[in-house]
């Protein structure tokens, strides 16, 4: 089975643009969750959601960021306008609803310059 | 709200010997799960090791195994017969099992080195 996919691997960009980070899920699973690590914060979750339903979105710095799961299997997160304090690593996991685990997929690196 | 501390923000070790990695956490919860996630180099984040907070019984996957102190609200990871491919980041995490999810909170991490 494939893992968490995501895409691209590495965005660099420019301050002021739009950025979006996409992931699919591992087939059948159906929690979703965006994390971003950052040197200064450690690894931290932005929002999460099951069954396509965001739950909690509070870890969501700011009004330019914003999650969506259009379908069961893929999920995209939009930063507009991107500033250089969001440059980090972007990570995407996923879940079976009611296991504990999450698996993850390769991150994405956003660099805004 | 729960928080997890790694007091250790980088380890060494020899390869083949036995290393551990120490972590603590702090809840009022009293049915959760902790784990331990490596991150080598290329960044992917990865499982290595569970366990519930219901059983005594210490978690073993191979090599790793855990010592879970639930009174203490300790969980260590212990890496025996190091091999240069467990060089990496190690995370710990806690998780508040609900059937809404499994949210994850992280430690700071553990960088280890492992020494030819």
């Amino acid at each position: 089975d494939a893992g968490v996919i995501q895409s691209p691997r590495h965005e660099v960009t420019e301050m002021g643009q739009e950025v979006t980070l996409r992931c699919k899920l591992i087939s059948g699973h159906n929690s979703l969750f965006w994390y971003r690590q950052t040197m200064m914060r450690g690894l931290e979750l932005l929002i999460y959601f099951n069954n396509n339903v965001p739950i909690d979105d509070s870890g969501m710095p700011e009004d330019r960021f914003s999650a969506k799961m259009p379908n069961a299997s893929f999920s995209t997160l939009k930063i507009q306008p991107s500033e250089p304090r969001d440059s980090a690593v972007y990570f995407c996991a996923s879940s079976l609803q009611g296991r504990p685990e999450a698996f993850f997929g390769q991150g994405t690196r956003l660099t805004v310059v | 709200a729960q928080t997890v501390t790694q007091s250790q923000p980088e380890m060494s070790v020899q390869e083949a010997e036995t290393v551990t990695l120490s972590c603590t956490y702090d809840t009022s919860e009293s049915d959760y799960y902790l784990f331990w996630y490596k991150q080598p180099p290329s960044r992917q984040m990865i499982l290595v090791i569970r366990q519930e907070a219901y059983k005594q019984q210490n978690a073993t996957e191979n090599r790793f195994s855990v010592n879970f102190q639930k009174a203490a609200k300790s969980f260590s990871l212990k890496i025996s017969d190091s091999q240069l491919g467990d060089a990496a980041m190690y995370f710990c995490a806690y998780s508040r099992w609900r059937a809404s999810g499994s949210r994850l909170t992280f430690g700071e991490g553990t960088q280890l080195t492992v020494n030819p």
